[in-house]
């Protein structure tokens, strides 16, 4: 089945800085892969999302680039921000109506 | 607000007891899943259900069970309960293949 590996665990940035978060994925099956941002005990919110059609996708600061080739997948947040603090999880899934695999998660620090 | 609801917000109850979690998918989602999220871990999927018909089963112990009713909201029964079952327990519903989560349930086994 589906494995998803995300980097860095943990991940500590000046505000205004960018940030960027890595996952790479096993089954080449894969074509949709979302991002969600969860604060400390609230769900976890979708922030962005791509295809596999689509080379990279953005949404005013958060970016996400996919690299069919090599299955992986990258958010880019830029001009971070204190409230950009969150743990964020990098998904994907082979089909319309399935289970997503997630990433374990990364743990983003925004420090003014 | 996902549109997703779950019910209760918080439970707690004794080793050995049984519960059950509540979900309601947004409005003409026909997928529901549900995931377990331990203390500082990921999110696992335990099962999903698509328009009352189980769909595909994660890591979902034998003591867990659901089901997903003709107004497409879900249950998640959870019997003889143990301290490492205590979670927060996600649904999510889906069209096509977006997902929305609901705020979840935390359970606390003591």
């Amino acid at each position: 089945g589906e494995n998803v590996e995300q980097h860095p665990s943990t991940l500590s940035v000046q505000e205004g800085d960018s940030a960027v978060i890595k996952c790479t994925y096993s089954d080449s099956a894969s074509n949709y892969f979302p991002w969600y941002k969860q604060e400390l005990g609230k769900r976890p919110q979708l922030i962005i999302d791509i295809r596999s059609n689509v080379g990279e996708k953005k949404d005013q600061r958060i970016a996400v680039t996919l690299n069919k080739t090599a299955k992986h997948f990258s958010l880019h947040i830029t001009e971070t921000q204190p409230e950009d603090s969150a743990v964020y999880f990098c998904a994907a899934s082979t089909s319309g109506n399935t289970p997503l695999v997630f990433g374990k998660g990364t743990r983003l620090s925004v420090i003014a | 607000d996902s549109g997703v609801t779950q019910t209760p917000k918080h439970l707690i109850t004794a080793t050995g007891q049984r519960v059950t979690l509540r979900c309601s998918p947004r409005s003409g989602d026909l997928s529901v899943y549900w995931y377990q999220q331990s203390l500082d871990q990921g999110l696992q999927f335990l099962i999903q259900y698509y328009n009352g018909e189980e769909r595909a089963k994660g890591n979902i112990l034998e003591r867990f069970s659901a089901q997903q009713f003709p107004d497409l909201h879900s249950e998640l029964n959870l019997s003889s309960l143990e301290l490492g079952d205590s979670a927060l327990y996600f649904c999510a519903s889906s069209v096509d293949q977006q997902q929305f989560f609901g705020p979840g349930t935390r359970l606390t086994v003591l």
